[in-house]
C-alpha cells in the first residue's frame, strides 16, 4: 500500500540535543511538506520542498533545517537553537499541481526532557 | 501565510444533532478541502471542493465551496460519537500545491 510513514512515533529530547524526525513516502509525489502543531491549534509550515535538492522556509522555519537528497525521502531536524520543540510534527506530501490535497503521515510527538 | 478563520474553535453537542462549521478567507480560494484529525493521527481528506458553488456530501457529511470563493461550509448531519476529532478547512490559491489551513474546529460529541 502506498503511504507515508514517520518515525518514529514518540521522540524525547534533552535539552541542548539536535534530533532528526523521519518521513519517507511510497507515493510517487512530488512535493514534501512539514508542519508543526501545538495543542489546540492549526498547523503551522516549518519547511517544504517541491523537487529533490530544493526546499523552502515556512512560516517557522527558525531551529529547523531539513534535506532532500531524494523523493522519496524528507527528514526534519530540530535543532538546539529551536527553544520551545515540544509539539506534534506532521509530514504531507501532494502530486505535482495537485488539488487533491495533502496525504499525512500519522505524525510524530516530540517531547523536550 | 494566508489566515483562514475557522469557526467555531471548539463544540459540544449530544449524538444525533446536526452540526455546522465554516471557514473564511481574506483572499480567493481555487480548491477547498475538509480533513478531520483524531487524537494522536494525521487528518485526513474528507471532501475536496474545486468550483465555487459546489456542493458535495460524503456519507453524512456536506460541503460547500462559497460562491465568493472566500469561504467553505461543513455540515455533518445526526452526529454519533465516532465523529468525535478536530475538523480543519484548508484553502489553495492559484495553481501551487501549497495549501493554508484553518485554525480546526475541535468536536465532541455526548452520547
Amino acid at each position: 500500500d502506498g503511504g507515508i510513514t514517520q518515525s518514529p512515533k514518540y521522540l524525547f529530547r534533552k535539552e541542548g540535543q539536535n534530533v532528526t524526525l523521519s518521513c519517507e513516502q511510497n507515493l510517487n509525489h512530488d512535493a514534501m511538506y512539514w508542519y508543526r502543531q501545538d495543542p489546540g491549534q492549526g498547523l503551522r509550515l516549518i519547511y517544504y520542498s517541491q523537487i529533490v535538492n530544493d526546499f523552502q522556509k515556512g512560516d517557522i522555519a527558525e531551529g529547523y533545517s531539513v534535506s532532500r537528497e531524494k523523493k522519496e525521502s524528507f527528514p526534519l531536524t530540530v535543532t538546539s537553537a529551536q527553544k520551545n520543540p515540544t509539539a506534534f510534527y506532521l509530514c504531507a506530501t501532494v502530486r505535482e499541481h495537485g488539488r487533491s490535497g495533502y496525504t499525512f503521515g500519522s505524525g510524530t510527538r516530540l517531547t523536550v526532557v | 501565510g494566508q489566515q483562514l478563520n475557522q469557526s467555531p474553535q471548539s463544540m459540544f453537542i449530544q449524538e444525533g444533532e446536526d452540526v455546522s462549521m465554516n471557514c473564511t478567507s481574506s483572499s480567493i480560494f481555487n480548491t477547498w478541502l475538509w480533513y478531520k484529525q483524531e487524537p494522536g493521527e494525521g487528518p485526513v481528506l474528507l471532501i475536496a471542493l474545486y468550483k465555487a458553488g459546489e456542493l458535495t456530501s460524503n456519507g453524512r457529511l456536506t460541503a460547500q465551496f462559497g460562491i465568493t470563493r472566500k469561504d467553505s461550509f461543513l455540515n455533518i448531519s445526526a452526529s454519533i460519537p465516532s465523529d468525535v476529532g478536530i475538523y480543519f478547512c484548508a484553502g489553495q490559491l492559484g495553481t501551487g500545491n501549497q495549501f493554508y489551513f484553518g485554525t480546526g474546529t475541535s468536536l465532541t460529541v455526548i452520547p
